[in-house]
């Protein structure tokens, strides 16, 4: 089974418009941690948060924003006012208490803001 | 920000030949890993490394991969006998605690065509 699934492939946006990306995640575990990572066209995957399974404050950092629902299983990343410098594919993560620092990864949602 | 370093990005091999990939990870962490993303496909967990041994694997590593810390900087992925499967991005990573909330800290990746 998925444990990490985002169902979004493919997502193109005009400019200026907010976008949400999706990621529902299954785990057992009490204590586990999401996080979502960008890949931009070169290549690396870079941080952009984590959140731990008791804490499901939303958060927001500038554009970005996370909403984590345990009801529901899912840490949902919306891009307000997207920019085509967010053109990128971005993975969804997930890593449990009891396997340590192995991350399960989503399939990723590949983003294109057309100017 | 300290960065993780792979070499080389592109690797191009037959079949049934050794490759080695290289990777030096951010100087102070203890704890390595390998991730693999066939192409279009999620990102996975390959192997983590710890105080000179592996601390977990998937089943994706079988006999046919073998990592190694040759020295004090690099953190070595060795497939002895390549195939057509392989051909994948290979990501390195490294973190300081290992521990399951912690973020990792990836490369730009070395992408292996298999031929």
């Amino acid at each position: 089974a998925q444990k990490v699934t985002q169902a979004q492939t493919e997502i193109s946006v005009v400019e200026k418009e907010d976008v949400t990306l999706d990621c529902v995640y299954e785990t057992r575990d009490t204590t586990y941690y999401l996080f979502w990572y960008k890949q931009p066209p070169s290549g690396e995957l870079v941080f952009l948060i984590r959140r731990n399974s008791f804490d499901e404050q939303n958060e927001i950092s500038g554009r970005y924003s996370w909403n984590f629902q345990k009801s529901t299983s899912s840490f949902n990343f919306t891009i307000t006012a997207s920019q085509v410098v967010d053109s990128a594919v971005y993975f969804c993560a997930l890593s449990e208490a009891t396997t340590g620092n192995q991350f399960y990864f989503g399939t990723g949602t590949s983003l294109t803001v057309i100017p | 920000e300290p960065e993780v370093t792979q070499t080389p990005s592109h690797q191009v091999t037959q079949m049934g030949q050794e490759v080695i990939l290289r990777c030096v990870p951010i100087s102070n962490h203890l704890y390595f890993y390998w991730y693999r993303q066939i192409l279009g496909q999620k990102v996975e967990f390959l192997v983590s490394f710890y105080n000179n041994e592996i601390s977990e694997k998937s089943e994706i590593f079988d006999d046919q991969f073998s990592v190694e810390r040759p020295d004090g900087s690099n953190f070595t992925l060795k497939i002895r006998s390549t195939k057509l499967e392989d051909s994948a991005m290979y990501f390195c990573a490294s973190s300081q605690q290992g521990v399951a909330n912690e973020k990792l800290f990836f490369g730009s990746g070395t992408q292996l065509s298999v031929l």
